[in-house]
């Protein structure tokens, strides 16, 4: 069955360039999206159709896409960007999420 | 603005049927498809199944023979009825508004979730 890739964490201290890759057969012909869940909070949407911001969205929330890699980029990490990201694909039949990565701001 | 929120029972028996209502306020439910999206304690992001605000619906392969979705306009309000419950079944269930947008689908708005645990 089709899976998309994500690693399980990232750290990085504050201010620094927070890159998330998903990976996934196939993910370039297709758009991605990324939520962000903070701790006990439902997700929410940061970037849909590869690259594009939701209004009310920070603009150091960035997407591009590469090949079969999706990557979602947080210029300027703050502390409140500490949370789950996933990352989103349709595939023909269904709906796919990536398994999420933890972002942890020291 | 627009928000939704589930409703529902907290625990069901196992091999139960699972009823959730989720209720669109402040906006249309006209124009959308509407998403039930469920996450097991711990776990990653599951897509259940989507229904559009004409009717028709769409379901997760792995768990359509237990799913049905139904939708009422005049109330704004849409269901999830999943049958046959196991312990696997135990999650946060979150209802989300859903945009189809260049041949694919986000979730740009979403529920509180509510907690479903299935034990006897």
């Amino acid at each position: 069955s089709y899976e998309l890739t994500q690693p399980p964490s990232v750290s990085l201290s504050p201010g620094q360039t927070a890159s998330i890759t998903c990976s996934g057969d196939k993910l370039g012909a297709k758009y991605a999206c990324w939520y962000q869940q903070k701790s006990g909070q439902s997700p929410v949407l940061v970037i849909y159709q590869n690259y594009k911001r939701p209004s009310g969205i920070p603009e150091r929330f960035s997407g591009s896409h590469s090949g079969n890699t999706a990557t979602l980029t947080i210029s300027g990490t703050q502390a409140m960007d500490e949370a789950d990201y996933y990352c989103q694909a349709w595939d023909t039949s269904s709906v796919l999420f990536g398994g999420g990565t933890k972002l942890t701001v020291l | 603005q627009v928000q939704l929120q589930e409703s529902g029972p907290g625990l069901v028996k196992p091999s139960e049927t699972l009823s959730l209502t989720c209720l669109v306020s402040g906006g249309s439910i006209n124009n959308y498809y509407w998403s039930w999206i469920r996450q097991a304690p711990g776990k990653g992001l599951e897509w259940i199944g989507y229904i559009f605000y004409m009717g028709s619906t769409h379901y997760n392969p792995s768990l359509k023979n237990r799913i049905t979705i139904s939708l009422d306009t005049s109330k704004k309000q849409f269901s999830l009825k999943l049958s046959s419950l196991t312990a696997a079944d135990t999650a946060m269930y979150y209802c989300a508004r859903t945009i189809a947008v260049a041949g694919t689908f986000a979730f740009d708005l979403w529920g509180q979730g509510t907690l479903v645990t299935v034990s006897s």
